[in-house]
């Protein structure tokens, strides 16, 4: 499985964009890169998803490196609600998910 | 629409004892993964299921974990025995396919 690097906490102001790095240097060439975010007490959520183009939802925006080793989740208007652990997780399909401890993003009002 | 429920949501044992957890997917989704997570760290993969057949239980710590899903919906996560080390958030997630997926909302297991 591909290891990934992220910051343990980030702090952001509300309404203000936010950059969350990823490095998942050791991807395979079929890995999918996907963020998923955890409020408190409750089970991860789906973000975004991507493989080599950059994408975008209604929740955020997705940058992935040209050589993949690296990708960025953006929010572009952060709000209090956002607040969560955010994960990203590189995965080639139907073999689990694997987390590392993510990052604690912290919204000031 | 219903999500992926778990039930209980919280359950405390005694050392020793045995506990089900109980995992309900969407409906039709055919596949189906545990997951173990511990306090302030990510969750960690223990099982995955398509549809009946249980095709990965490489993440189970111990043959004390045992894991099914009889009729392709509904799964059971069980623990024999348990330990003070399986004190954790026992999280289910379900999809059509693939690996990316709904989480439930988890099952709290405290052991005494």
């Amino acid at each position: 499985d591909a290891k990934t690097t992220q910051p343990n906490s980030m702090e952001s102001n509300e309404e203000e964009p936010v950059h969350l790095p990823c490095n998942h240097s050791t991807i395979s060439g079929t890995d999918y890169i996907h963020w998923y975010r955890q409020l408190p007490s409750q089970g991860p959520e789906y973000v975004i998803h991507g493989l080599t183009s950059n994408v975008n939802n209604r929740m955020a925006s997705l940058a992935i490196a040209e050589d993949r080793k690296s990708s960025t989740l953006i929010l572009h208007r952060a709000t209090l609600r956002d607040a969560a652990v955010y994960y990203c997780t590189p995965s080639g399909g139907a073999d689990g998910l694997t987390f590392g401890k993510g990052t604690h993003l912290i919204i000031q009002p | 629409g219903a999500g992926v429920s778990q039930s209980p949501r919280y359950k405390v044992a005694k050392r020793g004892q045995d506990v089900a957890l109980r995992c309900d997917p969407i409906s039709g989704h055919v596949s189906l993964f545990w997951y173990q997570q511990a306090l302030g760290q990510g969750p960690e993969f223990l099982t995955y299921f398509q549809n009946e057949a249980q095709l990965d239980k490489s993440g189970l710590p111990s043959d004390r974990f045992f894991a099914e899903r009889p009729e392709g919906s509904v799964s059971t996560l069980k623990i024999q025995r348990t330990q003070q080390e399986d004190s954790a958030v026992y999280l289910c997630a379900s999809s059509l396919v693939g690996s990316s997926g709904y989480f439930g909302p988890g099952t709290r297991l405290l052991v005494l």
